[in-house]
C-alpha cells in the first residue's frame, strides 16, 4: 500500500518568515495530494490540493509543488502569520476511481512566533 | 455553506459496551469516508462507501461496522469497546467531478467525535 513521509514533525518560524513542508510518497499510482490543515480540537481542513498533471499549484499565501518523478511534493507558506500555527498533514490518494482514500503524512506541527 | 456534521461530539463509554457514530455527508455528497485518529498521529483509513456501497475498507477492526443510508448519512457501529479504541472519528464527504483520466476529488471531513473508552 501508499507509504507517506512527512518532514519535518516540528517548525517553528519567526511571523513573516517562509515555511516548507515536505512529504514523499512511495505508491507510483497516486494522483491527488491534499493538503490539510488541523487545529486543535478540530477536523482537518482542505488548505490545497494538487493533481497529477500539473507540477505547481499556488492560492495567495500558500503554494504546493509536484515532482512525479521524484515522488515528492511539498507545501509552501509565505509571509507567515500566528493563526497559520497548526498541525500540517499531506495525503496522497489513487483517486476517486480507485476510492479515494486518504494516506495521511505523520503531520508538521508549525509554531509561528509573533 | 453546509459542513460534514458528526454526531455526538463527544462519548465516554466503558470498556465492552458498544457505541454509534453518526455522520451527514455535506448535501448531495455521495461518499463518506471514516478515519480513526490517535493522540498525536495522523488520521487513519477506516472504511467508505460509495452510492450506499462499501467502496473501500482499511485497517477498520472486525468489532466495527458501518453502513450508509438512503439519506447517505453513515454510521459507525463499534462493539466490544477495548481502551485502544479511544481516539478521535472522523467522517469525510465527497463528491465525484471532473471529467477525463483523474477522476480525483477533495474530501472534507467534520468535526470528529472524541471517543474515551474507560
Amino acid at each position: 500500500g501508499e507509504n507517506v513521509e512527512q518532514h519535518p514533525s516540528t517548525l517553528s518560524v519567526q511571523e513573516g518568515d517562509s515555511a516548507v513542508i515536505k512529504c514523499t510518497y512511495s505508491d507510483s499510482a497516486s494522483n491527488y495530494f491534499p493538503w490539510y490543515k488541523q487545529e486543535l480540537g478540530k477536523g482537518p481542513q482542505l488548505i490545497i490540493d494538487i493533481r497529477s498533471n500539473v507540477g505547481e499549484k499556488k492560492d495567495q499565501r500558500i503554494a504546493v509543488t509536484l515532482n512525479k518523478t521524484a515522488k515528492h511534493f511539498s507545501l509552501h507558506i509565505t509571509e507567515t502569520q500566528p493563526e497559520d500555527s497548526a498541525v500540517y498533514f499531506c495525503a496522497a490518494s489513487r483517486g476517486k476511481a480507485a476510492g479515494n482514500k486518504l494516506t495521511f503524512g505523520g503531520g508538521t506541527r508549525v509554531l509561528v512566533k509573533p | 455553506a453546509a459542513g460534514v456534521i458528526q454526531s455526538p461530539r463527544h462519548l465516554i463509554k466503558e470498556k465492552r459496551e458498544t457505541a454509534t457514530l453518526k455522520c451527514y455527508p455535506i448535501p448531495r455528497h455521495d461518499t463518506v469516508y471514516w478515519y480513526q485518529q490517535g493522540p498525536g498521529q495522523d488520521p487513519q483509513f477506516l472504511i467508505s462507501f460509495y452510492e450506499k456501497m462499501q467502496s473501500d475498507k482499511g485497517s477498520i477492526p472486525d468489532r466495527f461496522s458501518a453502513q450508509q443510508f438512503s439519506d447517505y448519512h453513515s454510521e459507525l457501529n463499534m462493539s466490544s469497546l477495548e481502551l485502544g479504541d479511544s481516539a478521535l472519528y472522523f467522517c469525510a464527504s465527497s463528491q465525484k467531478f471532473g471529467q477525463g483520466l483523474e477522476k480525483n476529488t477533495e474530501a472534507f471531513f467534520g468535526q470528529g467525535t472524541r471517543l474515551t473508552v474507560v
